[in-house]
């Protein structure tokens, strides 16, 4: 049982770049979600997924996209990458969202964007 | 928007010692609850109180919610060096699904 794992681990890119980090969990949860964490900032939701095919926008949701396609996957995308999303990102799933349920973080991605 | 303030920001205390930490938040509120981050790694979830919930306790965690002051403390008793960590408070507002975090802890626990 891995839990929450995340793809790739580190990752520089040039400005205007484009790239995907992928997430996974084998927890069979329904709900997903992607933060960025920056120094002095805690962490900010970007967007979140409540179920396969679903997604909603989160708290800085500007210059992100994402997909649910299957159940155990929610990907993040950077179509053209500025040095203001150089941050670490961290997925996590829940069993259900709303009540007593905790979340399970990915232990994250370092971007670099330059 | 950030919903939890952890405050102090940063403690450094001795091993063996305890340590506090408190977090406030502005509206109404399902749960509230604490995780662990250690350097370079994703959070962990150490414990949850529910808004109808005053104590918890979990090990040597001690959680304390009082909604009339919109406020959490989190006590780890016979602190060890291994808890060395930030410290996050996280809300689950109500109506909503998701957890609004502050801005974290750092705790140093010096052998």
């Amino acid at each position: 049982n891995a839990g929450v794992t995340q793809t790739p681990k580190f990752r520089v890119l040039k400005t205007g770049q484009s790239m995907t980090l992928l997430c996974a969990q084998d927890m069979n949860h329904e709900y997903m979600y992607w933060y960025r964490q920056d120094p002095g900032m805690g962490l900010r939701l970007i967007h979140y997924s409540v179920g396969e095919g679903t997604t909603a926008k989160g708290e800085v949701p500007d210059g992100y996209n994402v997909s649910r396609l299957k159940k155990q996957n929610f990907l993040l995308g950077l179509e053209s990458a500025a040095p203001s999303q150089t941050s670490v990102y961290f997925c996590a799933s829940s069993q259900q969202g709303e009540g007593f349920n905790e979340q399970f973080f990915g232990p994250g991605t370092r971007l670099t964007v330059l | 928007s950030q919903q939890g303030e952890e405050d102090p920001q940063a403690l450094s205390i001795q091993e063996g010692e305890n340590a506090t930490m408190n977090c406030s938040y502005k509206t109404s509120i399902n749960n509230l609850q604490w995780y662990r981050q250690n350097s370079g790694r994703g959070l962990v979830h150490l414990i949850l109180i529910r808004s109808n919930e005053r104590e918890k306790h979990s090990g040597r965690l001690r959680v304390t919610l009082d909604t009339s002051k919109k406020s959490s403390s989190l006590l780890i008793t016979a602190s060890r060096a291994a808890d060395t960590a930030s410290y996050f408070c996280a809300t689950e507002g109500q109506g909503n699904n998701r957890l609004a975090f502050g801005k974290g802890n750092q705790v140093v626990v010096i052998p």
